[in-house]
């Protein structure tokens, strides 16, 4: 059985502090790594994607990935109230019969308080 | 990025009439769509893959005669809620894969609220 846990918060963090995410997954031949951004009564938008060991910044955003200690983060510097949504970790793998997909964590809650 | 739409974005019906939602990828080939149902306050739950010119794969819990699955081109999969309950009521989301340079990535669609009175 494939996993991939998160805490589910909620994560607090006052506007303008660092919010970290922290996501780990138990299929050690993970390759590749998605974090989505889900808003309360809406669909989950893709934010970030890593493959490679180390950290990939993209704006506020920095994905983080440790693939010996099966451990990927998402950091949000500069925190504002309208990153307050719940972040998805998903990673893919292959199933019996050949075809791919998404598995999930169950999310974490950010509250960005102004 | 990719774009992804789904239609009807919201629907109310009576219990026992079935729901059709369409789910297209709008600037991209999708032959691996998925679609999702997600309960208040609840994780995304995988209800079915969606392969071109194939049956979909359903996962364990999902009944296939209840919500049947067609994926007849390359860029349209349907979810059809048939005989649907109050029960059904839930926020229906699709999805596809995006072959990129190093990897597929999965892009969602806005979802369908379903609403059955």
């Amino acid at each position: 059985q494939k996993e991939v846990e998160q805490n589910s918060g909620p994560l607090s963090v006052p506007e303008g502090a660092i919010a970290s995410l922290n996501c780990t997954y138990s299929d050690r031949g993970s390759q590749s790594f998605f974090w989505y951004r889900q808003y309360s009564g809406k669909s989950p938008e893709l934010i970030m994607s890593i493959y490679s060991n180390g950290d990939k910044e993209d704006g506020r955003f920095t994905a983080q990935l440790n693939k010996a200690s099966q451990y990927v983060s998402l950091l949000i510097r500069d925190s504002q109230p309208s990153d307050s949504a719940t972040y998805l970790c998903a990673v893919p793998f292959i199933t019996q019969g050949g075809s791919e997909k998404l598995v999930f964590g169950k999310g974490t809650k950010l509250t960005v308080n102004p | 990025g990719a774009v992804v739409s789904q239609h009807p974005s919201r629907v109310i019906c009576k219990s026992g009439t079935s729901v059709k939602i369409e789910c297209r990828s709008l600037d991209f080939q999708a032959t691996t769509m998925f679609w999702y149902r997600q309960f208040p306050k609840q994780s995304l739950m995988l209800m079915a893959t969606s392969n071109e010119g194939s049956k979909a794969t359903y996962e364990q819990g999902v009944e296939k005669d209840k919500f049947l699955i067609n994926h007849a081109s390359l860029t349209l999969s349907t979810l059809t809620v048939t005989s649907a309950h109050p029960e059904d009521s839930s926020f229906y989301i699709c999805s596809a894969f995006k072959q990129g340079i190093l990897q597929e990535t999965q892009y969602f669609g806005p979802g369908t609220r379903l609403l059955v009175l």
